[in-house]
């Protein structure tokens, strides 16, 4: 149980279109989900809490105007990075949260920005 | 106060032998302690976890010690394995909140 999967997991776009990213959880529904980027043998860097039905929360330094994210459903949280530019090129992961203390993570979504 | 300090860096363990991983915090309210096992290219998998009641928790080869007085829990893996060459992530929560995670220990282990 508690399988989080994400969509898609690489992809690559021009600089300045925008991109989408969907993370779900397939076997329980998540209240609240979580973005994370990655850089190279780094560590995971907390971009924004999304709760259901509600407006995201984003860390310092995040924008939220470039980093858009939903979380429609109980199973679906999507994040859609807006006019990408190469330095947005990085791993991402979403991570789905039990009503418990645990937090499982998608598989991520490597994102090339050229 | 909200960093979770890990080490070391990286680690270099025989096939057999017994990986040891630390970790240490400074907020006393952090309730809930998981590790993380990370592959290249992969998402974090969620390995074993404690709360701060207990001192030992074993799963398997994997096992988390504990000690609330010192402020530092550690990961054993026991009969290390090739197959557990990875990145592994320390973090800690307090209530439902958000995990705040290690910087990371990359371990090889050799055949």
């Amino acid at each position: 149980g508690a399988v989080v999967s994400q969509h898609p997991s690489w992809v690559i776009c021009k600089s300045g279109t925008s991109v989408k990213i969907e993370c779900r959880s397939l076997d329980f529904q998540a209240t609240t989900m979580f973005w994370y980027r990655q850089f190279p043998k780094q560590s995971l860097m907390l971009m924004a809490t999304s709760n259901e039905g509600s407006k995201a929360t984003y860390e310092q330094g995040v924008e939220k105007d470039k980093f858009l994210i939903n979380h429609a459903s109980l199973t679906l949280s999507t994040l859609t990075v807006t006019s990408a530019h190469p330095e947005d090129s990085s791993f991402y992961i979403c991570s789905a949260k039990l009503p418990s203390y645990e937090q499982y993570f998608g598989p991520g979504t490597r994102l090339t920005v050229t | 106060q909200q960093q979770v300090k890990q080490s070391p860096q990286s680690l270099i363990v025989q096939k057999g032998g017994i990986s040891i991983i630390n970790c240490a915090y400074e907020n006393t309210a952090f309730d809930y302690f998981p590790w993380y096992q990370q592959f290249p290219g992969k998402g974090p998998a969620l390995l074993i976890a404690i709360r701060p009641d207990v001192s030992e928790k074993k799963e398997g080869r994997f096992t988390i010690s504990f000690n609330k007085s010192a402020k530092q829990f550690s990961l054993h893996i026991m009969d290390s394995q090739p197959g557990d060459s990875a990145t592994y992530f320390c973090a800690a929560s307090w209530g439902t909140y958000k995990y705040i995670f290690g910087t990371g220990t990359r371990l090889k282990v050799l055949a």
